[in-house]
């Protein structure tokens, strides 16, 4: 069975300051993986996907994340936080057919002036 | 790019009711779809996976005669909470994987807020 446990439930910050966003996953085979933003009242978007590629994929909003099998991780990160960066970030591993999503659990990030 | 709508985006009635929420793909078609939904600062669940032309596929201790699900095009799923009692309000979201060239991809539906009185 797949799973994803994202370590942290909330990442507070300060602007223009650097931003991790911790996930580990577990999976029998190769997975996909993905990070979603959720803001508030507004549906979930897509920062970036790993889908067997390149271990490092950059996403939009100037995220990215390193795919690490070693240590079956899938952190997310960012140089610089932007205020508008604050919102609800999920770690998603497929099923392997790219249909059914298994979310981690959240994590709440604040950009403080 | 893929966008996917929801409809209602918030609905509240009252216990005993029942409720329909609709889910389309707006310029793709989606043989498949997925119903999440989410409590208050909680995680996504999967319910249930919208079959175009076939029966939906449940997850488990979802129950199907409370959440009927019909996915009557390949643009359009809906959710139907019947019965409705105050433990099913919360945050309903779809989803559907991406036309051709991204079906790699889940796009998500902006949600809709069930409050059941």
């Amino acid at each position: 069975a797949q799973s994803v446990t994202q370590l942290d439930s909330h990442v507070s910050v300060s602007e223009g300051t650097p931003v991790l966003l911790r996930c580990n996953y577990s999976s029998s085979y190769s997975p996909s993986l993905f990070w979603y933003v959720q803001h508030p009242n507004k549906g979930l978007q897509l920062l970036l996907k790993y889908t067997s590629a390149a271990t490092l994929v950059k996403g939009i909003n100037g995220f990215e994340a390193e795919f690490k099998k070693s240590e079956t991780s899938f952190h997310l990160t960012k140089p610089s936080a932007h205020m508008s960066d604050a919102a609800e970030y999920f770690c998603v591993v497929s099923d392997g057919g790219y249909n059914k999503l298994i979310f981690g659990a959240g994590t709440r990030l604040a950009v403080h002036p | 790019g893929a966008v996917v709508s929801q409809h209602p985006s918030r609905v509240i009635c009252k216990s005993g009711t029942s409720v329909k929420i609709e889910c389309r793909s707006l310029d793709f078609q989606a043989t498949t779809m997925f119903w999440y939904r989410q409590f208050p600062k909680q995680s996504l669940m999967l319910m249930a996976t919208s079959n175009e032309g076939s029966k939906a596929t449940y997850e488990q201790g979802v129950e199907k005669d409370k959440f009927l699900i019909n996915h009557a095009s390949l643009t359009l799923s809906t959710l139907t909470v019947t019965s409705a009692h105050p433990e099913d309000s919360s945050f309903y979201i779809c989803s559907a994987p991406g036309p051709t060239a991204f079906t790699d991809t889940q796009y998500f539906g902006p949600g809709t807020r069930l409050t059941v009185l």
